[in-house]
């Protein structure tokens, strides 16, 4: 599976768009990005996924470059509630959607 | 719908004894999956299951045992506790072969002694 590096830690104002960026150098054309987001210690949440088109839905954009290496995640107006810990995964296929290995993701903070 | 729940919420065993983590969803998902969150790091799977009757080992399964009778449990047995079994589980369902999206539990926190 493709190893991800994500930033250790975010800030973002309130009512700003968060983005948070993902590097996948080694992705395979196969492998997905999943963002999944664990806000104090709960169980993790599932955002959003791609595969190499850009991806919206109620809770968040996914942008991947075209060559696939990298992507961002994308809150367009941040809240309070959105401060946890977001966590980019690499892995192929839908087969492997139960198989995943989260890495230590970035804490994103938001401030008033 | 209740979603994913697991019991207990919290425990504290001794080295060496043996327990069982409890695991139901009532979303009738075919996929299910067991993962340890250790303080200060990301998930990783212990075990899953395609359906019942079917299981298989995941990235550090040693010390833990699974079965899956039915669908909608996915018991966690741990044989022989140790201290490095100390940490955060996590069970998580999945629909079906098309479906990219996880449900999580709210975890098991397990101190061990």
């Amino acid at each position: 599976d493709a190893k991800t590096t994500q930033p250790p830690s975010m800030d973002c104002a309130e009512g700003r768009a968060a983005n948070l960026p993902c590097n996948h150098s080694t992705i395979s054309g196969n492998e997905y990005v999943y963002w999944y987001r664990q806000i104090h210690s709960q169980g993790p949440q599932y955002i959003i996924h791609g595969l190499k088109n850009n991806e919206t839905n109620e809770m968040a954009s996914l942008i991947i470059t075209e060559d696939r290496k990298s992507s961002t995640l994308i809150l367009p107006h941040a809240t309070l509630r959105d401060t946890a810990v977001y966590y980019c995964i690499v892995r192929g296929g839908t087969g492997t959607a139960s198989k995943l290995t989260f890495g230590t993701g970035t804490r994103l903070q938001v401030t008033l | 719908n209740a979603g994913v729940t697991q019991t207990p919420k919290f425990q504290v065993l001794k080295t060496g004894q043996s327990m069982t983590l409890q695991c139901a969803q009532d979303m009738n998902h075919e996929y299910m999956s067991w993962y340890r969150q250790d303080p200060g790091m990301g998930l990783r799977l212990i075990h899953y299951s395609v359906g019942a009757g079917i299981t298989d080992q995941g990235e550090v399964p040693n010390g833990y045992n699974v079965s899956r009778s039915t669908t909608e449990d996915f018991p966690l047995r741990l044989l022989s506790a140790a201290p490095s079994q100390t940490s955060v589980y996590f069970c998580a369902s999945r629909s079906d072969g098309i479906s990219y999206e996880q449900y999580f539990g709210p975890g098991t926190r397990l101190t061990v002694t």
